[in-house]
């Protein structure tokens, strides 16, 4: 099994909410992953967390606030966003950190933020 | 640095016809891991294959095939008998022994018309 759920697969905030994107993985990988992905492009890497910590952070504005709660689930709290961050949120899980490993995906939550 | 190049923004082609899908990469590294993925409509990414880079065997699955070729720094992924259900976005990514982040080229669309 190979699957990565992601939930909700649609999201519509306004720009002084407080939401989450939940990400939750059953294949026993240490490694989880948050892309972004703007329309007609590449997803572009958010942060990875290794054994439930964090392992990288792209530069991401805090805005985006991820959480780790235990190894089969990874959160992302979103607040004060802006319309710039509409997109697909992808979550992404492997093995483990390292470039041996394939990256397996969610179907993803496509956000608006009017 | 690494750098995945996809010199095919948009395919269109006749269900039954055959469809290459180009991919060049760089990287400094000798060990390294190739990837391909298939994005539809639906916006899931959907793991295809990987292959590191002492494994220059050509690989089929079905209709699908790759060509890795290091000689060209290439990895091209052919469709045999093409069907609608094989439009998607196909990105070719590279991962390096060094724990980076997966690359992945800009995608080409394909689109498979009855």
């Amino acid at each position: 099994d190979t699957e990565v759920t992601q939930t909700p697969k649609h999201l519509v905030m306004g720009m002084t909410n407080k939401k989450s994107l939940k990400c939750e993985q059953h294949m026993g990988h240490r490694a989880m992953y948050w892309y972004k992905q703007k329309a007609k492009k590449p997803p572009e890497l958010m942060f990875v967390y290794s054994y439930e910590k964090l392992s990288i952070n792209e530069s991401v504005p805090s805005r985006f606030s991820p959480e780790c709660p235990n190894s089969s689930l990874l959160n992302l709290h979103l607040h004060a966003l802006q319309p710039e961050d509409s997109a697909l949120y992808l979550c992404a899980s492997s093995q483990d950190r390292l470039s041996t490993d394939t990256q397996y995906f969610g179907p993803g939550t496509r956000l608006t933020v009017l | 640095a690494q750098k995945v190049t996809q010199a095919q923004t948009e395919i269109s082609v006749v269900e039954k016809e055959d469809v290459t899908l180009d991919c060049v990469y760089e990287t400094r590294d000798t060990t390294y891991y190739l990837f391909w993925y298939k994005q539809p409509p639906s916006g899931e990414l959907v793991f295809l294959i990987r292959r590191n880079s002492f494994d220059e065997q050509n690989e089929i699955s079905g209709r699908y095939s790759w060509n890795f070729q290091k000689s060209t720094s290439s990895f091209n992924f052919t469709i045999t008998a093409s069907q609608v259900v094989d439009s998607a976005v196909y990105f070719c990514a590279l991962s390096d022994s060094g724990n980076t982040p997966l690359v992945f080229g800009k995608g080409t669309r394909l689109s498979v018309i009855a």
